[in-house]
């Protein structure tokens, strides 16, 4: 079955990138669109952005100017930068898989996020 | 973008109650909405999608319904496995958007 890690420093300086990256094992890749979820500590989640195998991404307007998503498909890899980050940026990152299902009952399809890394907490602090 | 508007925030029941938690989008989002399960420590687990699909292996006291706007999930009869916090989250457009979440705790 496909597992989702994320990787990457646990502490992140005030103004510096946050750098991470999620490997997909036990399955392809390709033709999924891959997600950036995050959820600082006692809160909500927020979707960070997404990218597709051929590069193609999209992200949360509030937070491109500092974004980039990209991808290795070599690797079965997807990474996340965020830079000049802040107190603010403090949360528990999770990688996502988003799969098109379609509702048996009504036909109707949605675009949820059907598996999810464990989760790896960035706290940004000098 | 769109909002998405849960309630109640908090919610406190039983073992064996019957509990419905409400979703809200601020425009139509057809049938684009997907419900979460998290517990604390842990990723959240899709347990509804595309309003109403129950995922397989989800156990079936649980269901969603509605459509456009205002949708549903609904347990059944809670299990003591049940207690813990639930989130709707709409896939029709990006940026995708989740509820604040809807604490389920035990009476």
């Amino acid at each position: 079955q496909v597992q989702l890690q994320e990787s990457g420093p646990g502490l992140v300086k005030p103004s510096e990138t946050l750098s991470l990256t999620c490997t997909v094992s036990g399955g392809s890749i390709s033709n999924y669109y891959w997600s950036w979820i995050r959820q600082p500590p006692g809160k909500g989640l927020e979707w960070i952005g997404y990218i597709y195998n051929s590069g193609s991404t999209d992200y949360n307007p509030s937070l491109k100017s500092r974004l980039t998503i990209s991808v290795d498909t070599s690797k079965n890899q997807f990474s996340l930068e965020l830079s000049s980050v802040t107190a603010a940026d403090t949360a528990v990152y999770y990688c996502a898989r988003e799969r098109i299902l379609y509702s048996d009952s009504s036909g109707s399809q949605a675009h949820p996020f059907d598996i999810w890394g464990q989760g790896t907490l960035v706290t940004v602090s000098s | 973008d769109i909002q998405m508007t849960q309630s109640p925030s908090s919610l406190s029941a039983s073992v064996g109650d019957r509990v419905t938690i409400t979703c809200q989008a601020s425009q139509s989002i057809s049938s684009f909405l997907n419900w979460y399960q998290q517990k604390p420590g842990k990723a959240p687990k899709l347990l509804i999608y595309a309003a109403s699909g129950l995922l397989s292996g989800v156990p079936s006291r649980f269901s969603g319904s509605g459509s456009g706007t205002h949708f549903t999930l609904t347990i059944s009869s809670l299990q003591p496995e049940d207690f813990a916090t639930y989130y709707c989250q709409q896939s029709f457009s990006t940026p995708r958007a989740f509820g604040q979440g809807t604490r389920l705790e035990i009476k």
